[in-house]
């Protein structure tokens, strides 16, 4: 079964607009984390933000925010202010604490592909 | 100071030939991480070391796969001998600790094309 599903493989949002990319997670561990990484089209991938499962409020990086639903299992993530350099791979992915069976390595969806238009 | 480096950036070799790659990660980070990409699919988790003991390596494909970190600083991820589906970009990722918020840093991967 999918861990980490990134149900949008692709997305276009206009410059200055917010985009909203959705992760959905599955995991019976109570203790987890929750990252999103960005791979531009140069192929490294870029750390964003990190929500914990025990975080009480959502997570704020500048303009990435995350919409932390546990009850749900959702961590969708919020670009606010579109520019054109967020056209990129964003790629969701979830790490298990020690009741998990991933051992610490990273868990990751199939990624969404931003295009943001001028 | 010097993120993840990997090297060489491509490669493309033909069946049955082999090929090493290389990870640098950042100086101090005792975790290393081995993921690939295969095209279309999702990143998968290979390998890790804490230092230079496997800790992990339950992702490796096959015997095919040999990877070391010799000393505890660089690792190399040997593919011998290569079949076509080992196609993809290879990921390293370090972090400081193995903790659920430390953040992995991630090269910028090795794209290997096995014709």
């Amino acid at each position: 079964a999918q861990k980490i599903t990134q149900t949008q493989p692709g997305m276009f949002v206009q410059e200055k607009e917010a985009v909203t990319l959705d992760c959905t997670y599955d995991t019976s561990d109570p203790s987890y984390g929750l990252f999103w990484y960005k791979q531009p089209s140069s192929g490294e991938m870029i750390f964003l933000i990190y929500q914990g499962s025990y975080d009480q409020q959502n997570a704020t990086e500048g303009r990435y925010s995350l919409n932390f639903q546990k009850a749900r299992k959702s961590a969708n993530l919020v670009i606010s202010a579109s520019q054109l350099g967020d056209s990129a791979m964003y790629f969701c992915a979830m790490r298990e604490g020690p009741n998990g069976g991933s051992q610490g390595n990273l868990i990751f969806g199939k990624g969404t592909k931003l295009s943001v238009k001028p | 100071e010097a993120g993840v480096t990997q090297f060489p950036s491509h490669s493309v070799i033909e069946k049955g030939q082999t090929v090493t790659l290389r990870c640098d990660p950042i100086s101090g980070h005792d975790n290393l991480y081995w993921y690939r990409r295969v095209m279309g699919k999702e990143i998968k988790f290979l390998l890790h070391f804490v230092k230079e003991s496997k800790q992990d390596e339950s992702g490796m494909p096959n015997n095919r796969f040999l990877a070391e970190r010799t000393g505890g600083t660089y690792s190399t991820l040997k593919v011998q001998p290569a079949e076509l589906e080992d196609s993809g970009v290879y990921f390293c990722a370090s972090s400081q600790v193995v903790a659920i918020r430390d953040t992995q840093y991630f090269g910028p991967g090795t794209r290997l094309t096995v014709l």
